[in-house]
């Protein structure tokens, strides 16, 4: 069974602080995908980024990075010098290396940055 | 680029009462999601269609809700009769579908309907 466990519901931090949102998949299957989407108050899912299971290079574009272990089934998302307008809940997924096009999401977790 | 279109942003309606959310796909997305998300959890698939065939359609509650979409373009999810516990936000999501290599796409949501009943 595939799952996918955030287990920071909530995360306050002030602004300029950098912080890292966990996120810890389970999965039988050997190739697979992750995403990371951002749930602003508008209701929107953005996407913002898709990995490959057998690409373990970390990844950086901007103020936001993840680091990949497949070891630890982990995909941590980290956004430096946080900002006010960063403040959403974010989810993780998971989906299957196949046709079938489902992916799991975690519960997600809200980040407030305060001024 | 337009992105996911989807109408009404909000609904109110008493249970018991039928309703129908509307949802239009970026151009050329062969693949349209239906998903559900209750307060403080992340989106559960209803339903996915590739073009105009329903392929996925093991979550969907069908005794109250039913969806179509018809020319492989838009999308109708309709609930009827609703229920106190059918209040979330639908979305919907598109995604490139067929062509892509057979892997996982990268999928696309809109802004959802928020749906209340009372």
């Amino acid at each position: 069974a595939q799952k996918v466990t955030q287990a920071q519901t909530e995360i306050s931090v002030v602004e300029k602080e950098d912080v890292t949102l966990d996120c810890v998949y389970e999965t039988r299957d050997t190739t697979y995908y992750l995403f990371w989407y951002k749930q602003p108050p508008s209701g929107e899912l953005v996407f913002l980024i898709r990995r490959n299971s057998f690409d373990e290079q970390n990844e950086i574009s901007g103020r936001y990075s993840w680091n990949f272990q497949k070891s630890t089934s982990s995909f941590n998302f980290t956004i430096t010098a946080s900002q006010v307008v960063d403040s959403a809940v974010y989810f993780c997924a998971l989906g299957r290396y196949s046709s079938a096009s489902k992916i799991i999401f975690g519960s997600g977790t809200r980040l407030s940055i305060r001024p | 680029e337009a992105g996911v279109v989807q109408s009404p942003r909000y609904k109110i309606i008493e249970k018991k009462q039928p309703v129908a959310f509307w949802c239009n796909p970026i151009s050329g997305h062969n693949t349209l999601y239906w998903y559900r998300q209750n307060l403080g959890q992340g989106p559960e698939l209803l339903i996915r269609y590739e073009n105009e065939e329903a392929v996925d359609d093991s979550q969907l509650p069908k005794d109250r809700f039913s969806a179509e979409r018809l020319k492989g373009v838009d999308s109708t999810l309709k609930i009827q009769p609703a229920e106190l516990g059918d209040s979330a936000v639908y979305l919907c999501a598109s995604s490139l579908g067929q062509g892509s290599g057979g892997r996982t796409d990268t999928q696309y949501f809109g802004p959802g309907t928020r749906l209340t009943v009372l």
